[in-house]
């Protein structure tokens, strides 16, 4: 159980072009979803927090209008990089979570990230 | 300010046994998680511990003492796939999750 999908796992694109990431939870309800990126030998750098039907939570120096988040459902959310550059480039990880509070409930499962090339 | 401590790189040699340690200072408490994670790949869970005392899963055992802000991670017998970063991560008092920079553990033949 608990099974986070990602897709796409690869994708190279051009400078100046959008990328749409999603993020699936395929045997649970997400109630919140997470965006991180990791760049290489670098810690997991949260980018956003979302919950279902409400707008995301961005960290500090995560600009918003460049990394849309878009949590449609309970068990499907979104990432679009848009007019990515180069140092966009980077390892882009979805988490997922079915419950609040303390307990099990609060465990992140991840998805298997999508690695994005901005050429 | 909030914090996580876990050495940077360990080493160990197949066959043994290595104890991950983590210590932490938060705002608040609501758990401690143990991630595993390839180089290359996603963190994958490991374990989670709310209450003080030893959870055994298989070759992984993690231990919690919130009184002293401390974990350790128990990996036995070591497989070469045993390879990879640790990630401690806590649930602080508004349940958000900080991070640990990661262990990397290197296993020897």
């Amino acid at each position: 159980g608990a099974v986070v999908s990602q897709h796409p796992s690869w994708v190279i694109c051009k400078s100046g072009t959008s990328v749409k990431i999603e993020c699936r939870s395929l045997d649970f309800q997400a109630t919140t979803m997470f965006w991180y990126r990791q760049f290489p030998k670098q810690s997991l750098m949260l980018m956003a927090t979302s919950n279902e039907g409400s707008k995301a939570t961005y960290e500090q120096g995560v600009e918003k209008d460049k990394f849309l988040i878009n949590h449609a459902s309970l068990t499907l959310s979104t990432l679009t990089v848009t007019s990515a550059h180069p140092e966009d480039s980077s390892f882009y990880i979805c988490s997922a979570r079915y419950g609040f509070g303390p307990g099990p409930q609060e465990t992140q499962y991840f998805g298997p990230g999508t690695r994005l090339l901005v050429l | 300010g909030q914090n996580i401590d876990q050495p940077t790189e360990m080493t160990a040699t197949e066959g043994a046994i290595v104890q991950i340690n983590c210590t932490y200072q938060t705002s608040g408490f609501n758990g401690l998680f143990w991630y595993q994670q390839h180089a290359g790949e996603a963190p994958t869970f490991l374990s989670y511990n709310v209450l003080d005392g030893l959870e055994e899963k298989g070759r992984f055992s993690s231990f919690l003492s919130r009184s002293k802000g401390y974990s350790y991670l128990l990996l036995k017998e070591l497989q070469m796939k045993d390879s990879a970063s640790y990630l401690c991560a806590v649930t602080d008092s508004n349940y958000q999750l900080i991070w640990g920079a990661g262990t990397k553990l290197i296993i020897k033949p």
